[in-house]
């Protein structure tokens, strides 16, 4: 069965710096890999997914993932950030498309002005 | 509809009552998922439709829940006899194949 890991409950940047979330997985077939974010009283959306293409994988608001299959890892990557980055984001991965999609418990991304 | 439809959005009920959750998904979105998302916490998987079909009910906590879907669209949560500790937001999610989900804004559910 197929698990994700993410590292850090709550992450604290200052605005402009490297942000960096980490999410590891756990799967016996190649899996398909997901960040969703979800802002403050917002539904969850899709960040960016994997899905056996590019290992890196640009989305939406600056954010980036690289698929590293050697170390079972989909971080999230954002050069700079910005106060509007402040969400939860969560790590899902999935085997096959519209199976299971398992989520992650979650990073709190807080910026510091 | 535009987005996903999730009714009520806010529920407070006795302990004892059972309840019933209603998603309206994006037409031709032939998944179907719930998540339980308690205070704080990540993503609770309960169960995912294919169709009209569940072909995993792994997640549903015990046999007080229950899910159904008709028309391969609407689909309906129930929880019976709730306690406490089902107090929580129940989210719904459509996808499509390419896996990618849209997620309603959740029914929040209190359980006196």
């Amino acid at each position: 069965a197929q698990s994700v890991t993410q590292l850090g409950s709550h992450v604290s940047v200052s605005e402009g710096a490297l942000v960096l979330l980490r999410c590891n997985y756990s799967s016996s077939v190649p899996p398909y890999l997901f960040w969703y974010v979800q802002y403050p009283n917002q539904g969850l959306q899709l960040l960016l997914k994997y899905t056996s293409a590019a290992t890196l994988v640009k989305g939406i608001n600056g954010f980036e993932a690289e698929f590293k299959k050697s170390e079972t890892s989909f971080h999230l990557t954002k050069p700079s950030a910005h106060m509007s980055d402040a969400a939860e984001y969560f790590c899902a991965v999935s085997v096959l498309s519209a199976s299971k999609i398992i989520f992650g418990s979650g990073t709190r991304l807080s910026i510091r002005p | 509809g535009a987005g996903v439809s999730q009714s009520p959005s806010n529920k407070v009920t006795e302990k004892g009552k059972d309840v019933e959750l209603r998603c309206d998904p994006i037409s031709g979105h032939t998944a179907l998922y719930w998540y339980r998302q308690r205070l704080g916490q990540g993503l609770e998987f309960l169960i995912y439709f294919q169709g009209n079909s569940a072909p995993d009910k792994s997640g549903l906590p015990s046999d007080r829940f229950s899910a159904e879907r008709t028309g391969e669209s609407v689909s309906t949560l129930t929880i019976q006899r709730t306690q406490q500790e089902d107090s929580a937001v129940y989210l719904c999610a459509g996808g499509r194949s390419t896996g990618e989900l849209f997620f309603g804004e959740g029914s929040r559910l209190t359980v006196l």
